[in-house]
């Protein structure tokens, strides 16, 4: 089963700054990674698909980048709606798994 | 728009079945352009996937919830089901389904709102 580590736990920052979260997998996944925004009450959604690419309706604000082990969300200017948690998730193979989770807190 | 909906127990005793049932409408489930899926979350914990199933009936489960899951389909009222055998308080757990997307290149694009079940006596 393929691990994936999310660092860091917990990210506290500003409205407008910037935010680099990392997703790293205990063996190459290609491009097959995705990240998730999950805000409290509510189901996941999905942001990004096969590392780079927005999922429809995303602002192009959340991009992504990576491939192999090595994967990148970045926010490149937080709004207000944006502290949530996120998550990655390969698919790369069986099973599907999912990293531990970021949170994007507000400092 | 589509839209899914699970149903079922909140409340499940330990060693029962865990029985639930997602509800889509907006959509057919019977697109050869579609899978599904059951993942879960336990209260306070992260995303764990169940498993995954084609309108055709195949099946995919995570290895170590096969023994005790079973994913199956009705296409006649456009839902899916998830039955969970031998529970224990480690599955308490909000239950989401969702689907996957040919046009999201397979990833789980649309969420039901989830359901908390609880696995207690």
């Amino acid at each position: 089963e393929i691990v994936l580590t999310q660092s860091p736990a917990t990210l506290s920052l500003s409205p407008g700054e910037r935010a680099t979260l990392s997703c790293r997998a205990s063996q190459s996944v290609s491009s097959y990674l995705g990240w998730y925004q999950q805000k409290p009450g509510q189901a996941p959604r999905l942001l990004i698909y096969d590392a780079s690419n927005r999922a429809t309706g995303i602002p192009a604000r959340f991009s992504g980048s990576g491939s192999g082990t090595d994967f990148t969300l970045t926010i490149s200017s937080l709004e207000p709606e944006d502290f949530a948690v996120y998550y990655c998730q390969q698919r790369s193979n069986w099973p599907w798994t999912f990293g531990q989770g970021t949170k994007v807190e507000i400092k | 728009q589509l839209q899914l909906q699970e149903s079922g127990p909140g409340l499940v005793k330990p060693s029962e079945t865990l029985s639930l049932t997602c509800t889509v409408s907006g959509g057919s489930i019977s697109s050869t352009s579609y899978y599904w899926g059951w993942i879960r979350q336990p209260p306070g914990k992260g995303l764990e996937w169940i498993g995954s199933i084609y309108y055709s009936g195949s099946t995919y489960y995570k290895p170590s919830l096969k023994s005790r899951a079973t994913i199956s389909v009705d296409t006649s009222k456009n839902q899916f089901s998830l039955k969970l055998s031998s529970v224990t308080a480690a599955d308490t757990a909000v239950y989401y389904c969702a689907r996957r997307a040919y046009s999201s290149n397979w990833w789980f694009d649309y969420w039901g709102q989830g359901t908390l079940v609880t696995v207690s006596s």
